[in-house]
């Protein structure tokens, strides 16, 4: 497809359990972003990938919070141990990065995710 | 990262125009404002973006003064489909963007 993919829309988990998020970014864009964002707020930043590797996890809440993107294409965000807490829309982003930046994040439309 | 302040909330009608003010006192020179719209259960959508003076688009106008601690997104004619959040961010278009949103502005426009 033409935009940002993610897998799932929706996903309901009991506390305790882990879980992945799929992002699927346009193709040919390098820079990749996490977002966490809930009721009534604006996202939250957690992660930004140029390529392969995380340059800036500082967003990330704490430890049981991890994402990868092994090959510089889709990307999985990855949460252990779930908590009420987490519950949330994931949001991903591409970009162009890189000397290619115009500074436009393309946003998919989220996976919602309750834990019960 | 330079913060930004801006009204939570604007009512509006269909076919007024609409103009938004973020207040970032603290920008950086190397800084951009850019501005974001998000409808509900989607994710945000980029508007518009500038560094100076006046930029404009199909969508939009953005305002900003000379000493660019503050900007203005215009909407003109404004339909019941321009109801959403706005939010205005600011940040450096360098190799590693990284967008910080705030609250936003909620957008109601009445028929």
């Amino acid at each position: 497809g033409a935009g940002v993919s993610q897998t799932p829309s929706n996903k309901v988990t009991e506390k305790g359990k882990y879980v992945e998020l799929r992002c699927d970014p346009i193709s040919g864009h390098t820079a990749l972003y996490w977002y966490r964002q809930s009721l009534g707020q604006g996202p939250e930043f957690l992660i930004y990938f140029q390529g392969t590797g995380a340059a800036d996890d500082s967003g990330l809440p704490n430890d049981r919070f991890f994402a990868v993107r092994p090959e510089g294409s889709v990307s999985t965000l990855k949460i252990q141990r779930t908590e009420r807490g987490d519950s949330a829309v994931y949001l991903c982003a591409s970009s162009l990065g890189g000397q290619g930046n115009t500074g436009e994040l393309f946003f998919g439309e989220g996976s919602r995710l309750t834990v019960l | 990262l330079a913060k930004t302040t801006q009204p939570i909330s604007m009512d509006s009608y269909e076919g007024q125009e609409v103009n938004i003010t973020c207040s970032h006192n603290n920008i950086a020179t190397n800084d951009y404002i850019t501005w974001y719209q998000q409808f509900p259960s989607q994710g945000p959508r980029f508007i518009i973006q500038g560094y100076k003076t006046k930029v404009t688009n199909e969508v939009a106008s953005l305002f900003i003064p000379a000493d660019r601690k503050s900007s203005t997104l215009s909407l003109p004619r404004v339909s019941l489909s321009d109801t959403a959040v706005y939010y205005c961010l600011v940040g450096p278009m360098d190799s590693s963007y990284k967008l910080i949103f705030g609250s936003g502005t909620r957008l109601l426009v009445r028929p």
